[in-house]
Order: structure tokens, then C-alpha cells, then sequence
């Protein structure tokens, strides 16, 4: 799997987008970009992936760079429950064969500010 | 609701008294895994089963075992516990093959080993 890089923190005010960056430069042309999110000591999360195509659903927008090596998680509204640690994953699509197991690198620690 | 489920939550023991951390999803999923989390090395996959009967290794299953004889449980089972198993231990389960190939994290299990 592909290595990313993310900022170890970040401050966003209450009712206002937050945007995690995530970089992937050695992602691979069939290598998704997933995030999750783990609030304090609780299971992670998953909140959305992509391939290529920008993508949204309920909880968030996921913006990827044409060339795909870096890629922004957006959270439009962000609230006090936002606050945790955000990964971005970088794998392949479970393809029913091998060892699938996520590597969640440090992450983004994500605080909201009220 | 859709859930996995994993008992205990807390747990208290010492060095080789065997013991046993039940998982439990109720979503008909086929692969289950396990995962331990430490500071500073994020989460790291244990064991995982694609399905009944099928379990592999994952990056660190030196001193756990599981099983899987039924599809919906998947117990991690420590013979000898020793301090370095002192962790937070998290269960997910996935359909497969999946499009979204979301896991699904039970709530953890914070495991202290004297």
C-alpha cells in the first residue's frame, strides 16, 4: 500500500468546512484513497473513498487532484463531535484474496474550536 | 442496528492466565479481523478470516490465536498473555466483495496485562 502524509494537527472553528490534506505521491493508477475516523479510544470510522472522481456523501466531500498524489477530505460544517484523529488510507479495493488489513498511519488530530 | 459487537470492554489480567475477547457482527459479513492499537504505532492487523474456517496471519499474530466456526463470531483467544499484549484491541468486519468496502469497527478493548 501507498505511503501518505498527512499534518499531525489541525484547528477549525465550529460551523465552519474543514480541510484535511492528505498526500499520496506514490499512489498507484488502481489504489483507492479511503478515510476513517477515530474518535477518542472509540473504533474507527469509515467515512469515504475514491478512486478519481471527487465524491460526497452525508458526512463528507473528498477532493482528488487530477494526477491523484494528494487528495482533501472536507468536512462543510464542522461541529464540536467532528473532533478526532482523521486517516487517509491509501489501498487497493478488497479484492477477496490476501490479507486486507487497513494501515492506519498517525494521522490528522482534528480539533474543533466552538 | 448493524453492529459489531465485542465483550469485554475492560479487562484486567495477569501474566499467562488465558483468556478470550468475543467479536460479533450481526451483518452477515465474511471477512472479520482483528486489530491492535498502541501509541505511537497505529493500528496493526492481527489475524483475519475470509471466511468459516478460513483465518490467516496478519502483520503481528505472535501470541494470539483465533477461530472462526461460525460467520458472525470471531474470537481472539490469548494462550499466555504477557505485558506486551497490553493494548486496545478492535474487531471489524466487511462484506465481500464489497464496492465500499467499508469495515466496520466494533468499540474496542482496552486489555492490561500485569
Amino acid at each position: 500500500d501507498a505511503k501518505t502524509t498527512q499534518p499531525p494537527s489541525m484547528d477549525c472553528a465550529e460551523g465552519r468546512a474543514a480541510n484535511l490534506p492528505c498526500n499520496h505521491s506514490t499512489i498507484s493508477g488502481n489504489e483507492y484513497v479511503y478515510w476513517y475516523r477515530q474518535i477518542h479510544s472509540q473504533g474507527p470510522q469509515y467515512i469515504i473513498h475514491g478512486l478519481k472522481n471527487n465524491e460526497t456523501n452525508e458526512m463528507a466531500s473528498l477532493i482528488i487532484t487530477e494526477d491523484r498524489k494528494s487528495s482533501t477530505l472536507i468536512l462543510p460544517h464542522a461541529t464540536l463531535r467532528d473532533t478526532a484523529v482523521y486517516y487517509c488510507i491509501v489501498r487497493l479495493m478488497h479484492s477477496g484474496g490476501g490479507a486486507d488489513g487497513l494501515t492506519f498511519g498517525k494521522g490528522t488530530h482534528l480539533i474543533i474550536q466552538p | 442496528e448493524a453492529q459489531v459487537t465485542q465483550n469485554p470492554r475492560y479487562l484486567i489480567t495477569v501474566t499467562g492466565k488465558k483468556l478470550t475477547v468475543t467479536c460479533s457482527q450481526n451483518m452477515n459479513h465474511e471477512y472479520m479481523s482483528w486489530y491492535r492499537q498502541d501509541p505511537g504505532l497505529g493500528l496493526r492487523q492481527i489475524y483475519y478470516s475470509m471466511n468459516v474456517e478460513v483465518t490467516d496471519k496478519g502483520d503481528v499474530p505472535e501470541g494470539y490465536k483465533v477461530s472462526r466456526k461460525e460467520k458472525r463470531n470471531f474470537p481472539l483467544i490469548l494462550e499466555s498473555p504477557s505485558p506486551n499484549q497490553t493494548s486496545l484491541y478492535f474487531c471489524a468486519s466487511t462484506a465481500l466483495p464489497e464496492p465500499s468496502n467499508e469495515q466496520f469497527f466494533g468499540p474496542g478493548t482496552r486489555l492490561t496485562v500485569l
